[in-house]
């Protein structure tokens, strides 16, 4: 099994509809991650959660909600997108979270999304 | 500032041909991790290295080889006897110490490795 998982993999969706992005580490990692990947900016870090518990909103406009129930599973509910969210959204685990030489992060596939 | 500066956008070689991607980085701490990673088309990041600051010693593994200098800042990529799965997007990215851990990356290298 594959150490890092995204449903969907593609999306596309209205600015007024509600979606949300599932991702899954079967690695036994205690932090995962968010990354926004457009095609006019570089990787962008969104969201970081150690032990369940947010440490980092890299200024994400609140149309992007994160959840994280378990060290496991991580979400990112979408509302009332626009046109510019329109990006790969990549989901990444770590150990640990902090920052240090043996903190590798291990991405997913991401999902596609498409706001029309 | 932390920056990473990957100046090349795209590289198109044949194959067997060896290529080298560049990578520039920008720090004010003292200890530092840098680390490539390669997208496939299929869009996962895969990890392929990570060097600590303290650790200038060059590193081989297969037809991969990486060239850490701190003098020049400079943490480059090369493959050997390219091939055509070799085509990609190579990202170099850096993480400081301190804090969380934060990956700042560059804008990637589109490499095209043609039969």
């Amino acid at each position: 099994e594959t150490g890092v998982t995204q449903t969907p993999r593609h999306l596309v969706m209205g600015m007024t509809n509600k979606k949300s992005l599932k991702c899954e580490q079967h690695l036994g990692h205690n932090a995962m991650y968010w990354y926004k990947q457009s095609a006019k900016k570089p990787l962008e870090l969104m969201f970081v959660y150690s032990l369940e518990e947010r440490v980092e909103n890299n200024s994400v406009p609140s149309r992007f909600s994160p959840e994280c129930p378990n060290s496991s599973h991580l979400f990112l509910h979408l509302h009332t997108l626009q046109p510019e969210d329109s990006a790969l959204y990549l989901c990444a685990s770590s150990p640990t979270g902090l920052a240090g030489g043996t903190d590798t992060q291990y991405f997913g596939p991401g999902t596609r999304l498409t706001v029309l | 500032a932390q920056k990473v500066t990957q100046a090349q956008t795209e590289i198109s070689v044949v194959e067997k041909e060896d290529v080298t991607l560049d990578c520039v980085y920008e720090t004010r701490d003292t200890t530092y991790y840098l680390f490539w990673y390669k997208q496939p088309p299929s869009g996962e990041l895969v990890f392929l290295i990570r060097r600590n600051s303290f650790d200038e010693q060059n590193e081989i593994s297969g037809r991969y080889s990486w060239n850490f200098q701190k003098s020049t800042s400079s943490f480059n990529f090369t493959i050997t006897a390219s091939q055509v799965v070799d085509s990609a997007v190579y990202f170099c990215a850096l993480s400081t110490s301190g804090g969380y851990n934060k990956l700042i990356f560059g804008a990637g290298t589109r490499l095209a490795v043609h039969p």
